[in-house]
Parts: C-alpha cells; sequence; structure tokens
C-alpha cells in the first residue's frame, strides 16, 4: 500500500506552547487528508478533513482555532496545536486518500504530552 | 451521522484457536468497511476490508463477512498466532465520504 509519515512520532511540550504535527503521502497525491486523535485504550475519533487548498472541515466539538489544519500541497497536511494544554495530550493519526482509492492510509501517529 | 459498535471489547484465545469480532453500523448508506490492527504506540493497519457490493472476503487466515440486511460485519482470525495480539477496530464509511467512523476496539490476546 501506499506509505504515509507523520512526524514526529511523538513530542513533549509545555503548556501553553504550540506544536506542530506534520502529515507527509510519499508516493502518492493526497487530495483528501483526515486528522484523528485517540485517547488511551480509546478508538480512533475524527478531528476534521482536509482537501489540498480549502479549508479544513472540523467536525462538532473541535476547536478550528485552537486546532490549525493547513493542507497546501497535494503532499503535506500539518496540524498544529495551539496554546497547548495537558488535557490535549493524546496520540494524533493522519491517514491521507488520492481520488482513486476509497482507502485512506494511516501515519504512524504522534504520541502528545504536554507538561 | 454513522455510528459503529464493536464487540467483544477484550478477546483471550489460546493459540490456534479462531477469534470473531462482531460490529454493527447504522448507516444504510455505508459501503466500505474496514478492519484494522493497531499495536502498541502505532498507527492502524489495514487488514482486510470488505465493500457492499460483496458478503465475504478472505485473505489467508483472515476473513470478513458482511449482513447488510442486519448492517452488522465480522472478522474472522483462524488459527491464531501471539503474534495476532494487538487491537483491531473495524470501521464504516461511505463513497464520497473516505473518512472512517470506528469502533469501540477489541484487545486480542493470544495465549501461547
Amino acid at each position: 500500500g501506499a506509505v504515509v509519515s507523520q512526524h514526529p512520532s511523538w513530542v513533549i511540550c509545555k503548556s501553553g506552547t504550540s506544536v506542530k504535527i506534520e502529515c507527509r503521502s510519499l508516493d502518492f497525491q493526497a487530495t483528501t487528508m483526515f486528522w484523528y486523535r485517540q485517547f488511551p485504550k480509546q478508538s480512533l475519533m475524527l478531528m476534521a478533513t482536509s482537501n489540498e487548498g480549502s479549508k479544513a472541515t472540523y467536525e462538532q466539538g473541535v476547536e478550528k482555532d485552537k486546532f490549525l489544519i493547513n493542507h497546501a500541497s497535494l503532499t503535506l497536511s500539518t496540524l498544529t496545536v495551539t496554546s497547548a494544554h495537558p488535557e490535549d495530550s493524546s496520540f494524533y493519526i493522519c491517514s491521507a486518500a488520492d481520488l482513486k482509492n476509497t482507502e485512506a492510509f494511516f501515519g504512524q501517529g504522534t504520541r502528545l504530552t504536554v507538561v | 451521522g454513522e455510528n459503529v459498535e464493536q464487540h467483544p471489547s477484550t478477546l483471550s484465545v489460546q493459540e490456534g484457536d479462531s477469534a470473531v469480532i462482531k460490529c454493527t453500523y447504522s448507516d444504510s448508506a455505508s459501503n466500505y468497511f474496514p478492519w484494522y490492527k493497531q499495536e502498541l504506540g502505532k498507527g492502524p493497519q489495514l487488514i482486510i476490508d470488505i465493500r457492499s457490493n460483496v458478503g465475504e472476503k478472505k485473505d489467508q487466515r483472515i476473513a470478513v463477512t458482511l449482513n447488510k440486511t442486519a448492517k452488522h460485519f465480522s472478522l474472522h482470525i483462524t488459527e491464531t498466532q501471539p503474534e495476532d495480539s494487538a487491537v483491531y477496530f473495524c470501521a464504516a464509511s461511505y463513497t464520497g465520504r473516505r473518512a472512517l467512523t470506528f469502533g469501540s476496539g477489541t484487545r486480542l490476546q493470544v495465549q501461547p
């Protein structure tokens, strides 16, 4: 299958700072990227969907001003957690899809810890 | 929106036995049903998927069945091995919406 690379794999930051997570599709053009959040021992919950060149669509309850998503190219989407707080500590996972396939390919995830 | 329920939440089997995980979905428009395996600290890995135009799909020791009328689908793993131990998620989506709605997950432990 196609490869989606997520960076960093883990990050620790201080409360009040911002953190950027990158999601790259390495061997295909990702017209759509998805960002999920997973709390310990829970399922993956969709945060937002982004299409290249347009604004992201956020799921209900997800603050768009806190979780900034940029999808400026067909191979890169970024998620910035602004003014992070300990309750934002979670596992963030991106997935990417192209026009051809129903399947979306997942990155390896980013473990964010806010102290 | 779509709601996916998954059972059981934990499943322990002996090596060599079979394991079955079941999911139900609510949105009759859903037509794509993947299953993912997630190991600790890693992203989900697609292991098998099925679309609503088929009732069953098999790939070596793994099979998935779909009952559209009842809106449920199941994962079957035969001849389980210790390396099958992980958390398994079912999911659903439909054409035009490739974001997935996930089930709550099943922690499978295969005892050697």
